[in-house]
């Protein structure tokens, strides 16, 4: 069974650092295909894609935030971190990691973990 | 960048057919994905590659994708069914992914 889970800071402060923790189980990292990715929603707003990295560590960012965002991964560990440079109030959100098979979907997502950035 | 348009709401009334649509620059050379969001939910994937059902979908769902608009379509809709849809493709010429803006669906 395939799960993932995030974890991290509830609150940041305006021009911090965020960085959050993706752990997996039911898969591995290493896995032929495998990505996990990272996908934030503001309140009451729409799904935004921020970053995604692949079993071989080829990573994609979204073009808009690729200086702020770093995402790396501890395959030993079972892990995805995102980093997230310089916050601001406008990116609270709930962050989100999931799982794809490298077919250009996520088919398994984690409950997600509300980050709120205000002073 | 790319950009897929969702209608903001669709309204139904149970038993009939829902149909969301998600419109894009020559989306049907794209593969459409399609996801349902209860509220306070995580995101679930109901289509994936423009028509195919994951296990545990429901066949009342399917979806169709030509020209410039990606429909996601619901018969004999529930009470259940109500939530936010999203669809979704991968930008192979930009190497991301890209997400509409998001439907809710409203059973009355």
């Amino acid at each position: 069974q395939i799960t993932l889970k995030e974890s991290g800071p509830m609150l940041v402060k305006p021009t911090q650092t965020l960085t959050l923790t993706c752990t997996v189980s039911g898969f591995s990292l290493n896995t032929g295909g495998v990505g996990v990715g990272w996908i934030r929603q503001p309140p009451g707003k729409a799904l935004e894609w921020l970053a995604l990295v692949y079993y071989d560590d080829e990573k994609r960012y979204r073009p808009s935030l690729k200086n702020r965002l770093q995402i790396t991964k501890d395959t030993a560990r079972n892990q995805v971190v995102l980093t997230m440079t310089n916050m601001d109030p406008v990116d609270t959100a709930t962050y989100s990691c999931a799982h794809t098979n490298g077919d250009g979907y996520f088919d398994l997502w984690g409950r997600g973990t509300l980050v709120t950035v205000s002073s | 960048s790319y950009v897929l348009t969702q209608p903001p709401s669709v309204s139904v009334v149970p038993g009939q057919t829902a149909r969301i649509t998600c419109g894009g620059n020559d989306i049907g050379s794209y593969l459409v994905h399609w996801y349902q969001q209860q509220p306070g939910q995580a995101p679930v994937l109901v289509v994936y590659e423009n028509r195919y059902r994951p296990s545990g979908t429901p066949e009342r769902f399917s979806g169709s994708n030509s020209g410039t608009t990606a429909t996601l379509t619901i018969s004999r809709v529930e009470a259940g069914d109500e939530a936010d849809y999203f669809c979704q493709v991968w930008d192979s010429g930009r190497d991301h992914v890209v997400f509409g803006g998001g439907t809710k669906l409203t059973v009355l």
